[in-house]
């Protein structure tokens, strides 16, 4: 059975950090593209971040580019995302997807609160 | 920019069918697989259809997905409406290396 389980989130003061990571079963971790989606309270699913399976081709949507890095460990199955400058509109449900063009699947998220 | 508009709600009773629409702007909607989720309150989505009509394991065929290139839209039809069918539904597609999300239904099963 696939899982995928994010962590790291949390309560964060405009312009602060957090990294979130995903540890990740049942299936071949190394040969999946992986990505980042995050839902804003009561707003709809946008991909933030995505990354091939060799790590070579990353993606950044324009609203986080030049602030988050993801990055992944295909030794143990993980998936990050080095989050920096944070902003109020930031604050969100972030959920770790496995796919190319579609999620196949996703984790069950982990909260990002960006407030004062 | 290719974008997809869905309606924010729909609704049907019990044992009925609905169908929820998802319409492309900037592009063909059959250019590229679309996919459907499902999101129950306070849970995270799950793949009801993926490239277009295919279900995953465990869903049920009361699922369907469907493309129609004259109104250059995809659909997703629940038949048999049951309680736990109310959620949210958002469909999806991709261009070149961009993920695009419909704007989400809201789905309630008087």
């Amino acid at each position: 059975e696939v899982q995928l389980v994010e962590s790291g989130g949390g309560l964060v003061k405009p312009g602060g950090s957090l990294r979130l990571s995903c540890a990740t079963s049942g299936f071949m971790f190394r040969s999946f593209n992986m990505n980042w989606v995050r839902q804003a309270p009561g707003k709809g699913l946008e991909r933030v971040s995505s990354i091939s399976n060799s790590g070579s081709d990353i993606f950044y949507a324009d609203s986080v580019k030049g602030r988050f890095t993801i990055s992944r460990d295909n030794a143990r199955g993980s998936l990050y995302l080095q989050m920096n400058s944070l902003r109020v509109d930031d604050t969100a449900v972030y959920y770790c997807a496995k796919g190319r063009v579609a999620a196949a699947s996703w984790g069950q998220g982990t909260l990002v609160t960006v407030s004062s | 920019n290719f974008m997809l508009t869905q309606p924010h709600s729909v609704s049907g009773s019990p044992g009925k069918t609905v169908t929820i629409s998802c319409t492309g702007s900037g592009g063909s909607i059959a250019s590229n697989y679309v996919q459907w989720y499902q999101q129950r309150p306070g849970s995270a989505p799950t793949t009801v259809i993926y490239e277009n009509n295919q279900r995953p394991s465990g869903v049920p065929d009361r699922f369907s997905g469907s493309i129609d290139r004259s109104s250059n839209s995809a659909s997703l039809t629940i038949s048999g409406l049951r309680t736990e069918d109310e959620a949210d539904y958002y469909c999806q597609s991709y261009d070149i290396n961009t993920w695009m999300f419909g704007g989400g239904t809201k789905l309630t099963v008087l």
